[in-house]
C-alpha cells in the first residue's frame, strides 16, 4: 500500500502521559497536514508542513502539542501531559506539490485513535 | 468565525432514491470545495470537488452544485445503493493552507 500510513492506529494512555504519533506521507508529496477528528465532527485543521517547514499552526494546537517533519518526509505529532479532552482521532494527510487545500486532493491516512483515561 | 455548516446530520433513504446534502460557508474568498466520503473505521476519501469558477460538476451518480453568491454548495447522489452508506463531509478552502470541514452527514441507504 503506497498510501499515507500512520502509527500507532490506537493508543490508550493515562492522563498526564506523553504520546507520539507518526505519519508517513505518499513519497512524492511534499505537503503534509495534521487534523483532529472527534466523534460526530469533521476533521479540524491542526498544522501544515511544506517539506520540513511548518508553515501554519491552528490555535487548536496548544503548547502541549508539537509537530515535526525533520527531513521533509515522515512527520511526528507529540502531545505532552495528555488530558481527557485530547481523546480523538488524529488524521494525517498529504498532497502533491500542486495539490492542497486550495487546489487539489488531500490523501488521508487511517488515523491514530487516542484515548486518554 | 470562519466555518462550514452542513445539513442534515443524518439522512436515510431507500435504495434507488436520491440523496442531497447541503453546505454553507462563511469566507467569500473560498475557491475550492471538495466532498469526502468516510466509511466506518476508514480514512476520508475524496469523491468529487468543484472550483469557484464552475457552477456544477457531475461524475456518474454524483453531482455537486455551487452558488457562490449565496455561499452554498450541495452534493447530489442519484440512484443510491447500499454501498453509498457512509459519512459525507463537505469542505471549503480558507486561505492557502487551510481546509475547513463540515460536521458530516451520516447517510444510510436502506435496501
Amino acid at each position: 500500500d503506497t498510501g499515507v500510513s500512520q502509527d500507532p492506529r490506537h493508543k490508550i494512555t493515562k492522563r498526564g502521559q506523553n504520546v507520539t504519533f507518526r505519519c508517513d506521507p505518499i513519497s512524492e508529496h511534499n505537503r503534509l497536514y495534521w487534523y483532529r477528528q472527534t466523534l460526530g465532527q469533521g476533521p479540524e485543521f491542526l498544522t501544515y508542513f511544506q517539506n520540513e517547514a511548518q508553515l501554519e499552526k491552528s490555535r487548536l494546537l496548544s503548547d502541549r502539542f508539537s509537530a515535526e517533519r525533520p527531513k521533509g518526509s515522515f512527520s511526528t505529532l507529540e502531545i505532552q501531559r495528555t488530558e481527557q479532552g485530547d481523546s480523538a482521532m488524529y488524521l494525517c494527510a498529504s498532497s502533491s506539490p500542486t495539490g492542497g487545500p486550495n487546489t487539489g486532493e488531500l490523501f488521508f491516512g487511517e488515523g491514530s485513535r487516542l484515548t486518554v483515561l | 468565525g470562519e466555518n462550514v455548516e452542513q445539513h442534515p446530520s443524518t439522512l436515510s433513504v431507500q435504495e434507488g432514491d436520491s440523496a442531497v446534502i447541503k453546505c454553507t460557508y462563511s469566507d467569500s474568498a473560498s475557491n475550492y470545495f471538495p466532498w469526502y466520503k468516510q466509511e466506518l473505521g476508514k480514512r476520508p476519501q475524496l469523491i468529487i470537488d468543484i472550483r469557484s469558477n464552475v457552477g456544477e460538476k457531475k461524475d456518474q451518480r454524483i453531482a455537486v452544485t455551487l452558488n457562490k453568491t449565496a455561499k452554498h454548495f450541495s452534493l447530489h447522489i442519484t440512484e443510491t445503493q447500499p454501498e453509498d452508506s457512509a459519512v459525507y463531509f463537505c469542505a471549503a478552502s480558507f486561505g492557502p493552507n487551510d481546509m475547513r470541514f463540515g460536521a458530516g452527514t451520516r447517510l444510510t441507504v436502506k435496501p
